[in-house]
């Protein structure tokens, strides 16, 4: 079965500095990858994916995404971090194939950015 | 109304009661989910469905009754719930279900609390 880490459950940075959030899969099969970023009293909203091709991934708001086969990762990166960038992010894997398409989803990583 | 919407945003509702989430999408999509966000904990899919037919149960108690009426309608049927069943209940839509490519979209939730 597929799976999600996400490590680091909360991570602060300060205004201007590198975002790094990082996200590890395990899946038997390629993976199709997500960021998605959930603002307090919201749902979720998809930064940026990968599914095939490039392995570097451009998402909304300068976010970028890099998947990594050897490394079985998908760390999410912004070079200068916006205080409107505090918010919860999670990873999720697809496992793809079948009937139903199953987001599996990581536990997320709590974004503070301190002034 | 755009993209996805749920209602309430917020629900109190007693162990004995019976109450239902509506969510409703306006993005032409075939699929729609239900998922259950509880804190500290990672998103867990409840119910898929694909152009009305339910293609995932998730081994979700039978106290929660999924109905999708059309593509663009979900309704989450509520009864005898317990405190522990007290989340983030979150609705999503998807081109199609199959696919695992697709982006899911979701809408703002309803915050459940079961007293």
């Amino acid at each position: 079965a597929q799976s999600v880490t996400q490590l680091g459950s909360h991570v602060s940075v300060s205004e201007g500095a590198l975002v790094l959030l990082r996200c590890n899969y395990s899946s038997s099969v390629p993976p199709y990858l997500f960021w998605y970023v959930q603002y307090p009293n919201q749902g979720l909203q998809l930064l940026l994916k990968y599914t095939t091709g490039a392995t570097l991934v451009k998402g909304i708001n300068g976010f970028e995404a890099e998947f990594k086969k050897s490394e079985t990762s998908f760390h999410l990166t912004k070079p200068s971090a916006h205080m409107s960038d505090a918010a919860e992010y999670f990873c999720a894997v697809s496992e793809g194939g079948g009937a139903t398409n199953k987001l599996i989803f990581g536990t997320g990583t709590l974004l503070a950015v301190q002034p | 109304e755009t993209g996805v919407t749920q209602t309430p945003r917020h629900l109190v509702m007693g162990m004995t009661n019976k109450k239902s989430l509506k969510c409703e999408q306006h993005l032409g999509h075939n699929a729609m989910y239900w998922y259950k966000q509880s804190a500290k904990k990672p998103l867990e899919l409840m119910f898929v469905y694909n152009f009305k037919e339910q293609t995932e149960n998730n081994s979700v108690p039978s106290r929660f009754s999924p109905e999708c009426p059309n593509s663009s309608h979900l309704f989450l049927h509520l009864h005898t719930l317990q405190p522990e069943d007290s989340a983030l209940y979150l609705c999503a839509s998807s081109q199609e279900s199959g696919r695992p490519n697709n982006e899911q979209f979701f809408g703002p939730g309803t915050r459940l609390t079961v007293l």
